[in-house]
């Protein structure tokens, strides 16, 4: 069946460096990809999307590019804030199913 | 603003108790989901419906129950068969059966046992 499998944290780093969270899936077919970030106490919050092999998602300075010959779709970000700090999710979507998620990634930012 | 509401953010059950999650939207979605998220395991997902009395069981759906009378409410009872209740439970919505579309979350109930 389908899966994501994502890097364990938690990741932690000082503030302005690059961050590259790593996300590879197992699906049949052609699924919609997705990373989502939640802070404390809070639901998630869609953080990017990609449909496509090829496509980039991006938003707020992240990125992820939909490898199809790798099945992955690694996060990055050319220098994190503080205020990144959050849990981050990837996840997958295919013919109208619900959300498959990976385990989540805690990132650690330190000024 | 369009949304989802979830209440309470905080409940508490006692042992043999049933307890019902609220989960109301506001974005004319015709699917939603709810979802279980413990520590270190991301989330599961429970039960999800994509159209008004209709409803399906997710991966984890033993001890649970839902009810989808009307497009824009999704309750969930955790009953007293659902036997480790403790986590923070999610509801979510989708426009409907494109995949293409992402899921809106609502902020969580986080749920405790006394």
């Amino acid at each position: 069946g389908n899966s994501v499998t994502q890097m364990e944290g938690p990741v932690t780093l000082s503030e302005e460096a690059f961050l590259t969270i790593n996300c590879t899936y197992t699906a049949t077919g052609y699924p919609s990809l997705f990373w989502y970030v939640q802070y404390p106490g809070e639901g998630l919050q869609l953080l990017l999307k990609a449909t496509k092999a090829d496509d980039k998602g991006s938003n707020k300075g992240f990125e992820a590019t939909y490898r199809k010959e790798t099945t992955s779709f690694h996060l990055e970000k050319g220098s994190v804030q503080v205020s990144d700090s959050a849990v981050y999710f990837c996840a997958l979507s295919q013919a109208g199913t619900a959300l498959i998620f990976g385990k989540g990634t805690t990132l650690s930012v330190s000024s | 603003d369009g949304g989802i509401t979830q209440s309470p953010k905080y409940l508490f059950r006692k042992e043999g108790q049933n307890v019902t999650l609220s989960c109301e939207q506001n974005l004319n979605h015709d699917a939603m989901y709810w979802y279980r998220q413990d520590p270190g395991q991301g989330l599961r997902l429970i039960y999800y419906s994509q159209i008004v009395n209709d409803f399906q069981k997710g991966d984890i759906a033993e001890g649970y129950s839902v009810s989808r009378e009307k497009k824009e409410s999704f309750p969930l009872t955790v009953t007293s068969a659902q036997k480790n209740p403790t986590a923070f439970y999610l509801c979510a919505s989708t426009v409907g059966r494109n995949s293409n579309q992402p899921q809106h979350f609502g902020d969580g109930t986080r749920l405790s046992i006394l």
